[in-house]
């Protein structure tokens, strides 16, 4: 069964301090990977998306790598705002036969940025 | 810049009604998709939609579940007789033709309250 799985589950930080995000994952056929803004009670913003054969992608503050070996991902966010309070999700792609993708999600980790 | 819309934002409905979430993807896509998310819960898969048709569907997606693309702009969910347990926040999405980084957008959502 296609899974993926977050840690940690929460998370609390202050403004300015970096921090990183794991996912680990067993989905088959393995077509790329997302990392997911969602704000509460709104729709996931996408923030990256990596194929097989990339390592790492950055979208202004966060960096997202991959490790397709170990079925691994990270997202590491730098000076962080209080903006950037939300739950972040690890997404997982699986090509559907009959065209698109099947998303799977994580359970996501709640980051929280104090002053 | 394009979104998927959806409507209404909050529908609250009684036990065994019938309802019709509405989305209006971008204008441009080819992939539609439905996903919930149970209050606490991580987002799952429903169902994905292409060239008129299911390509893919969850065991969540049973009988009291119907998709339709009635006029070519609109992307609809009905839940026939509704339970208590189909409370959750409903999301639609849409991508584009294209190889496995098919990017899906996701709408705002449509929060489904069964009394």
């Amino acid at each position: 069964k296609n899974q993926v799985e977050q840690s940690p589950q929460s998370l609390i930080i202050l403004e300015g301090k970096n921090c990183t995000l794991q996912c680990n994952y067993t989905v088959s056929p393995f077509s790329n990977l997302r990392w997911y803004k969602q704000d509460t009670g709104r729709g996931p913003v996408s923030l990256t998306i990596m194929t097989f054969s990339e390592n790492t992608k950055s979208n202004g503050r966060y960096t997202a790598t991959l490790d397709a070996d170990t079925k691994q991902s990270s997202l590491h966010i730098t000076a962080s705002q209080l903006s950037d309070s939300a739950s972040y999700i690890c997404v997982v792609s699986a090509r559907i036969t009959g065209g698109g993708n099947k998303l799977t999600f994580g359970t996501g980790t709640q980051l929280k940025v104090e002053l | 810049e394009p979104e998927v819309t959806q409507t209404p934002s909050h529908q609250v409905t009684q036990m065994g009604q019938e309802v019709i979430l509405r989305c209006v993807p971008i204008s441009n896509h080819l992939y539609f998709y439905w996903y919930r998310q149970i209050l606490g819960q991580k987002v799952e898969f429903l169902v994905s939609f292409y060239n008129n048709e299911i390509s893919e569907k969850s065991e969540i997606f049973d009988d009291q579940f119907s998709v339709e693309r009635p006029d070519g702009s609109n992307f609809t969910l009905k839940i026939r007789s509704t339970k208590l347990e189909d409370s959750a926040m409903y999301f639609c999405a849409s991508g584009v033709i294209g190889g496995k980084n098919t990017e899906a957008f996701f709408g705002q959502g449509t929060r489904l309250t069964v009394v």
